[in-house]
Protein backbone atom coordinates (compact mmCIF):
# COMPACT_ATOMS: atom_id res chain seq x y z
CA UNK A 1 0.00 0.00 0.00
CA UNK A 2 1.07 3.66 -0.78
CA UNK A 3 2.34 5.49 2.50
CA UNK A 4 3.89 8.78 3.11
CA UNK A 5 5.62 9.28 6.47
CA UNK A 6 6.63 12.78 7.92
CA UNK A 7 8.34 13.10 10.87
CA UNK A 8 8.93 14.76 13.35
CA UNK A 9 5.11 15.50 14.32
CA UNK A 10 6.53 18.82 15.68
CA UNK A 11 9.40 20.91 15.90
CA UNK A 12 10.11 23.61 18.06
CA UNK A 13 13.28 26.11 16.77
CA UNK A 14 14.83 28.75 17.98
CA UNK A 15 14.77 32.06 15.47
CA UNK A 16 18.58 31.08 13.57
CA UNK A 17 18.50 27.53 14.78
CA UNK A 18 18.59 25.15 11.15
CA UNK A 19 16.90 21.78 10.67
CA UNK A 20 15.45 19.46 8.27
CA UNK A 21 12.06 17.98 8.08
CA UNK A 22 11.82 14.31 6.53
CA UNK A 23 8.69 12.91 4.49
CA UNK A 24 9.62 8.94 3.69
CA UNK A 25 7.60 7.23 0.95
CA UNK A 26 6.91 3.83 0.12
CA UNK A 27 4.94 3.78 -3.23
CA UNK A 28 4.80 1.76 -6.29
CA UNK A 29 6.41 4.25 -9.14
CA UNK A 30 7.48 7.83 -8.00
CA UNK A 31 6.06 10.53 -10.49
CA UNK A 32 6.33 13.59 -8.34
CA UNK A 33 6.75 14.76 -4.76
CA UNK A 34 5.77 18.00 -3.52
CA UNK A 35 5.94 20.11 -0.54
CA UNK A 36 3.20 22.63 1.22
CA UNK A 37 2.87 24.47 3.32
CA UNK A 38 -0.39 25.72 5.77
CA UNK A 39 -1.22 28.30 7.65
CA UNK A 40 -3.77 27.57 9.90
CA UNK A 41 -7.61 27.81 8.86
CA UNK A 42 -5.93 28.54 5.67
CA UNK A 43 -5.18 26.45 2.11
CA UNK A 44 -1.93 24.46 1.41
CA UNK A 45 0.44 27.47 -0.33
CA UNK A 46 2.31 24.84 -2.81
CA UNK A 47 6.71 25.19 -2.40
CA UNK A 48 8.38 22.55 -4.60
CA UNK A 49 8.23 19.74 -6.74
CA UNK A 50 10.90 16.94 -7.56
CA UNK A 51 10.87 14.51 -9.62
CA UNK A 52 14.21 12.21 -9.56
CA UNK A 53 16.26 11.46 -7.13
CA UNK A 54 19.24 13.85 -6.87
CA UNK A 55 17.11 16.52 -7.47
CA UNK A 56 17.26 19.98 -5.05
CA UNK A 57 14.57 22.71 -5.59
CA UNK A 58 15.23 25.82 -3.19
CA UNK A 59 13.03 29.14 -2.30
CA UNK A 60 14.52 31.59 0.40
CA UNK A 61 15.43 29.75 3.78
CA UNK A 62 13.55 26.91 1.93
CA UNK A 63 15.50 23.61 0.63
CA UNK A 64 14.16 20.46 -0.68
CA UNK A 65 16.09 17.62 -1.32
CA UNK A 66 15.01 14.07 -2.86
CA UNK A 67 16.43 10.46 -2.53
CA UNK A 68 14.45 7.04 -3.58
CA UNK A 69 12.92 6.44 -0.57
CA UNK A 70 12.84 10.19 0.91
CA UNK A 71 12.72 13.82 0.70
CA UNK A 72 14.35 16.14 3.30
CA UNK A 73 12.69 19.91 3.41
CA UNK A 74 15.95 22.03 4.72
CA UNK A 75 14.99 25.07 6.80
CA UNK A 76 18.09 27.71 7.28
CA UNK A 77 18.33 30.14 9.89
CA UNK A 78 14.56 29.87 10.17
CA UNK A 79 11.97 33.37 10.87
CA UNK A 80 9.05 33.76 13.22
CA UNK A 81 7.09 33.57 9.98
CA UNK A 82 8.66 30.33 8.80
CA UNK A 83 6.31 28.85 11.74
CA UNK A 84 3.10 26.59 10.02
CA UNK A 85 2.39 23.20 9.26
CA UNK A 86 4.43 21.85 6.26
CA UNK A 87 3.27 18.87 4.29
CA UNK A 88 4.54 16.33 2.06
CA UNK A 89 2.49 14.91 -0.99
CA UNK A 90 3.34 11.93 -3.76
CA UNK A 91 1.95 10.80 -6.82
CA UNK A 92 2.31 7.73 -7.72
CA UNK A 93 2.16 5.59 -10.36
CA UNK A 94 -1.34 5.75 -11.31
CA UNK A 95 -2.51 5.76 -14.81
CA UNK A 96 -5.28 8.11 -16.22
CA UNK A 97 -4.24 11.28 -16.75
CA UNK A 98 -5.07 13.07 -13.19
CA UNK A 99 -2.61 13.40 -10.70
CA UNK A 100 -3.97 11.75 -6.71
CA UNK A 101 -1.66 13.02 -3.96
CA UNK A 102 -1.15 10.73 -1.55
CA UNK A 103 -0.62 13.14 2.11
CA UNK A 104 1.46 12.92 4.84
CA UNK A 105 0.47 13.84 7.75
CA UNK A 106 3.07 17.17 8.40
CA UNK A 107 4.95 18.61 10.62
CA UNK A 108 3.91 21.69 12.56
CA UNK A 109 7.13 23.81 12.66
CA UNK A 110 6.99 26.94 15.43
CA UNK A 111 9.98 29.34 15.28
CA UNK A 112 10.57 31.27 18.43
CA UNK A 113 12.37 34.63 18.41
CA UNK B 1 -1.18 34.33 -11.35
CA UNK B 2 -1.72 31.53 -9.37
CA UNK B 3 -5.09 32.04 -7.63
CA UNK B 4 -7.90 29.79 -6.51
CA UNK B 5 -10.76 31.84 -5.23
CA UNK B 6 -13.68 29.98 -2.75
CA UNK B 7 -17.02 31.15 -1.71
CA UNK B 8 -18.73 31.64 1.42
CA UNK B 9 -15.20 31.67 3.77
CA UNK B 10 -17.13 30.83 6.56
CA UNK B 11 -20.86 28.86 6.34
CA UNK B 12 -23.35 27.67 9.17
CA UNK B 13 -25.69 25.13 7.89
CA UNK B 14 -28.27 23.12 9.62
CA UNK B 15 -28.95 19.39 8.93
CA UNK B 16 -32.00 19.97 6.58
CA UNK B 17 -30.10 22.84 4.66
CA UNK B 18 -29.15 22.98 1.13
CA UNK B 19 -26.39 24.85 0.33
CA UNK B 20 -23.52 24.91 -2.31
CA UNK B 21 -20.14 25.63 -2.10
CA UNK B 22 -17.56 27.58 -5.15
CA UNK B 23 -14.53 27.81 -6.35
CA UNK B 24 -12.70 29.95 -9.46
CA UNK B 25 -9.83 29.52 -10.85
CA UNK B 26 -8.00 31.84 -14.27
CA UNK B 27 -5.06 29.97 -14.84
CA UNK B 28 -6.23 27.95 -17.77
CA UNK B 29 -6.14 24.62 -15.74
CA UNK B 30 -8.53 21.33 -16.54
CA UNK B 31 -8.42 19.62 -13.91
CA UNK B 32 -10.21 20.62 -10.80
CA UNK B 33 -10.65 19.27 -7.21
CA UNK B 34 -12.14 19.13 -3.40
CA UNK B 35 -10.86 18.35 -0.55
CA UNK B 36 -11.60 17.88 2.96
CA UNK B 37 -9.77 18.73 5.36
CA UNK B 38 -10.31 18.30 9.40
CA UNK B 39 -8.15 19.64 12.25
CA UNK B 40 -4.60 18.62 12.68
CA UNK B 41 -5.09 16.09 9.48
CA UNK B 42 -3.78 16.30 6.27
CA UNK B 43 -6.45 17.04 2.98
CA UNK B 44 -8.22 14.24 1.91
CA UNK B 45 -9.46 14.15 -2.18
CA UNK B 46 -12.82 13.95 -2.78
CA UNK B 47 -13.73 14.42 -5.92
CA UNK B 48 -11.25 15.44 -9.02
CA UNK B 49 -12.76 16.69 -12.55
CA UNK B 50 -10.48 16.44 -15.73
CA UNK B 51 -11.92 18.67 -18.51
CA UNK B 52 -15.02 19.39 -16.67
CA UNK B 53 -15.66 15.40 -16.18
CA UNK B 54 -15.87 13.57 -12.88
CA UNK B 55 -12.83 11.04 -13.15
CA UNK B 56 -12.17 10.66 -9.50
CA UNK B 57 -15.31 9.95 -6.55
CA UNK B 58 -13.41 8.59 -3.62
CA UNK B 59 -16.40 6.56 -2.46
CA UNK B 60 -18.08 10.16 -1.10
CA UNK B 61 -21.26 10.24 0.68
CA UNK B 62 -24.24 11.51 -1.92
CA UNK B 63 -24.93 14.68 0.26
CA UNK B 64 -22.01 15.83 -1.44
CA UNK B 65 -22.77 16.34 -4.67
CA UNK B 66 -19.63 17.83 -6.96
CA UNK B 67 -20.99 20.42 -10.54
CA UNK B 68 -18.30 21.52 -13.16
CA UNK B 69 -20.16 23.94 -14.81
CA UNK B 70 -17.45 25.25 -17.33
CA UNK B 71 -13.28 24.88 -16.93
CA UNK B 72 -12.63 27.80 -14.24
CA UNK B 73 -15.60 26.87 -12.58
CA UNK B 74 -16.44 23.67 -9.89
CA UNK B 75 -19.29 23.81 -7.30
CA UNK B 76 -20.14 21.45 -4.34
CA UNK B 77 -23.61 21.17 -3.55
CA UNK B 78 -24.32 20.29 -0.06
CA UNK B 79 -27.84 18.33 1.46
CA UNK B 80 -28.96 17.01 5.02
CA UNK B 81 -25.14 16.91 6.12
CA UNK B 82 -23.82 15.94 9.65
CA UNK B 83 -22.66 17.04 12.13
CA UNK B 84 -19.47 15.05 11.25
CA UNK B 85 -18.95 16.63 7.87
CA UNK B 86 -17.93 19.88 9.69
CA UNK B 87 -14.72 21.01 8.27
CA UNK B 88 -12.64 22.58 5.94
CA UNK B 89 -13.65 22.14 2.50
CA UNK B 90 -10.56 23.21 0.09
CA UNK B 91 -10.56 23.53 -3.85
CA UNK B 92 -7.51 22.72 -6.33
CA UNK B 93 -6.38 23.06 -9.58
CA UNK B 94 -3.61 22.24 -12.07
CA UNK B 95 -3.06 21.05 -15.34
CA UNK B 96 -4.51 17.62 -15.92
CA UNK B 97 -2.17 14.85 -16.92
CA UNK B 98 -0.29 14.28 -13.58
CA UNK B 99 3.10 15.38 -12.77
CA UNK B 100 1.69 18.92 -11.95
CA UNK B 101 1.41 20.99 -9.14
CA UNK B 102 -2.12 21.59 -7.19
CA UNK B 103 -2.90 24.96 -6.66
CA UNK B 104 -5.37 25.31 -3.41
CA UNK B 105 -8.10 28.01 -2.24
CA UNK B 106 -8.03 29.48 1.08
CA UNK B 107 -11.18 27.25 1.78
CA UNK B 108 -14.64 27.14 3.19
CA UNK B 109 -15.16 26.68 7.03
CA UNK B 110 -18.43 24.13 7.33
CA UNK B 111 -20.23 24.08 10.25
CA UNK B 112 -22.84 21.59 10.76
CA UNK B 113 -24.98 22.37 13.41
Amino acid sequence: EDQVTQSPEALRLQEGESSSLNCSYTVSGLRGLFWYRQDPGKGPEFLFTLYSAGEEKEKERLKATLTKKESFLHITAPKPEDSATYLCAVQAGYGGATNKLIFGTGTLLAVQP
Amino acid sequence: DTEVTQTPKHLVMGMTNKKSLKCEQHMGHRAMYWYKQKAKKPPELMFVYSYEKLSINESVPSRFSPECPNSSLLNLHLHALQPEDSALYLCASSSPGGLYEQYFGPGTRLTVT
